[in-house]
Order: structure tokens, then sequence, then C-alpha cells
């Protein structure tokens, strides 16, 4: 078992859809988790982050977790041609530094 | 600088030659790391830095992978030997301390390509 999971892909929505991605993680140890976007091409850059039970919400993006079930997802509201991108689950692995494990990534691609 | 660069930013090499990879971070941040990224695959840790050492190199895949970083800033990566399975986009992040539940803010990579 990998210790951070993604569904691979592609998920594609139509415009102004929600588009939902999912991660699971295998240490309950963990503490903090994030989520990347990155265009074909390009370096990962930071959408969100998540440290507590629950939702949180930044503008059309929301994360929600759940530590007791290791789940962890981004919501995209009113999806956008824009967002079609790979979106990569990141996890702290917990003890010592922050170090953060990946997942594969999820390619979205949402369609006009 | 604004943000974490890395030079070159395309590399193309023959088998056997050795690589060199530069990092310079966000001015200021202490935790550095190197990740390796091959095709369609997710990020690959390699090596963490606090200050100029390097409590975590667990992420290297051979004794022919190395890293340093010198005046708490710059860090280069070295392949010797290079293989046609190192080609991949190698990434550098840093971070402000290391410690707690930092973002990690990433540099645009350095694509290698190992004929």
């Amino acid at each position: 078992q990998k210790e951070v999971e993604q569904n691979s892909g592609p998920l594609s929505v139509p415009e102004g859809a929600i588009a939902s991605l999912n991660c699971t993680y295998s240490d309950r140890g963990s503490q903090s988790f994030f989520w990347y976007r990155q265009y074909s091409g390009k370096s990962p850059e930071l959408i969100m982050f998540i440290y507590s039970n629950g939702d949180k919400e930044d503008g059309r993006f929301t994360a929600q977790l759940n530590k007791a079930s290791q789940y962890v997802s981004l919501l995209i509201r009113d999806s956008q041609p824009s967002d079609s991108a790979t979106y990569l689950c990141a996890v702290n692995r917990p003890g010592g530094y922050n170090k953060l494990i990946f997942g594969a990534g999820t390619r979205l691609a949402v369609h006009p | 600088g604004a943000g974490v660069s890395q030079s070159p930013s395309n590399k193309v090499t023959e088998k056997g030659k050795d690589v060199e990879l530069r990092c310079d971070p966000i001015s200021g941040h202490t935790a550095l790391y190197w990740y390796r990224q091959s095709l369609g695959q997710g990020l690959e840790f390699l090596i963490y830095f606090q200050g100029n050492s390097a409590p975590d190199k667990s992420g290297l895949p051979s004794d022919r992978f190395s890293a340093e970083r010198t005046g708490g800033s710059v860090s280069t990566l070295t392949i010797q030997r290079t293989q046609q399975e190192d080609s991949a986009v190698y990434l550098c992040a840093s971070s402000t301390t290391g410690l707690g539940q930092e973002t990690q803010y990433f540099g645009p990579g350095t694509r290698l390509l190992v004929l």
C-alpha cells in the first residue's frame, strides 16, 4: 500500500461543475495535508493546506479532512478550463522535520 | 530572491557523464528539499537540508547521487555516471525552518535527459 494514494484520472468535468479530488493516506500520525496544483511542464504550486478535521474554504476551493477515515479531499466549485492540471496531495510524515509524502496526482480536465 | 530558482532548466547528457544541478532557495529559508519526478509520476523525496547539514538522505536512490549545501543557501545535487533511468525532472523546494507544518515552495525544476 502506498503511503498516499490518489486516483490518477483523468477526471473530466464540464465547465461550471464541481470537481471532487480525493486522497487517502496510511499514517495515522500525519498532521498536515497539502494540495498542490501542477500544470503540464511546470512546478507544483500550493493551492491549500488543512490541519484540522472538517472543511476549509478559500474562494472556489474547499479542502475537507477526515482523520478518522484517513481521507482528505479537494472540491473545486465552478470549475474553469484553467483549472485543468494535475492535483497533488501531500501529507506530512510525523516526527522530526516537515517531510512531505506526495501522491502520484490526479489529472483534472475541465471541458467547455 | 523572489522565489526558488534552479539551473540549468534543461540538461541533456550522455550516459556515464556526471551532472550538477543547482538550487537557490528563497532568501532566509533554512530548510531545503530535493525531489525527483519521473514522467507522469508523483514527487519522490531525495534529500532534506537543515542549514548546511543533511539529516535525511534516505531518498537518494544510489551512491551515484550526492548533494551539498554551502553557506546555508545554494545547494548542488550531483549525479555521477548518469544512467538513462536518471532521466526525470529534479525539483528543489525550500521552507522557512523545516519544522512544524510549513509550506514548501518549489522551484521550476531541472529537466534531465540522459541519452
